[in-house]
């Protein structure tokens, strides 16, 4: 069992749309982090988390620790939105990676 | 300001061979990562660096891999007798520090080196 799993593994929004990226994770954490991963290969830390809620600019990000889900959520999705968004679990010395959600957005 | 460079930026080595990839991170950031990246699979860390704290190695996959921070800045990633599982992008990022808010976390990364062991 992976420590964090993402849903939905491939999503394709046509431009505009809300969209949501879910990330559960088993792992008690010190942080939450959220990454953007665009098709050359290059990484970009959107958020870190450790409770609440954050937003920067059309991106918002949420975690429930109780429920140890958190949601990356992107309004008025642009065609250069899409990437693949990494949800990773901060925990002690160890990070712990979900597989990512490859985003799509036509425009 | 510079970002964090890797170098090589690809490395095809013959495998058995020993490599050594680096790190140079923003300067002034105490906490330097590593972190890979093999093909259609999800990132995987390694080891990370918190100023002159010994790093928790747990994470390296097997005792052919090692890594250490000369004076608090450069980093090099070594990887002893290389195999083809080895084969991967390899990531480094740094932050300002290991912990706090995100300004003083936020990771930024290096552009990667794309090992190749044939």
């Amino acid at each position: 069992k992976n420590e964090v799993e993402q849903s939905p593994q491939n999503l394709t929004a046509q431009e505009g749309e809300f969209i949501t990226i879910n990330c559960s994770y088993s792992v008690g954490i010190s942080a939450l982090h959220w990454l953007q991963q665009h098709p050359g290969g290059g990484i970009v830390s959107l958020f870190m988390l450790s409770s609440g809620k954050k937003k920067h600019g059309r991106l918002i990000a949420t975690i429930n620790i109780q429920e140890k889900h958190s949601s990356l959520h992107i309004t008025a999705s642009h065609p250069r939105d899409s990437a693949v968004y990494i949800c990773a679990a901060h925990t002690g010395n160890q990070f712990y990676f979900g597989t990512g959600t490859s985003l799509t957005v036509i425009p | 300001g510079a970002g964090v460079s890797q170098s090589p930026s690809n490395k095809v080595t013959e495998k058995g061979k020993d490599v050594e990839l680096r790190c140079d991170p923003i300067s002034g950031h105490t906490a330097l990562y590593w972190y890979r990246q093999s093909l259609g699979q999800g990132l995987e860390f390694l080891i990370y660096f918190q100023g002159n704290s010994a790093p928790d190695k747990s994470g390296l996959p097997s005792d052919r891999f090692s890594a250490e921070r000369t004076g608090g800045s450069v980093s090099t990633l070594t990887i002893q007798r290389t195999q083809q599982e080895d084969s991967a992008v390899y990531l480094c990022a740094s932050s300002l520090m290991a912990s706090g808010t995100h300004n003083t976390y936020e990771q930024y990364f290096g552009p990667g080196t794309r090992l190749t062991v044939t």
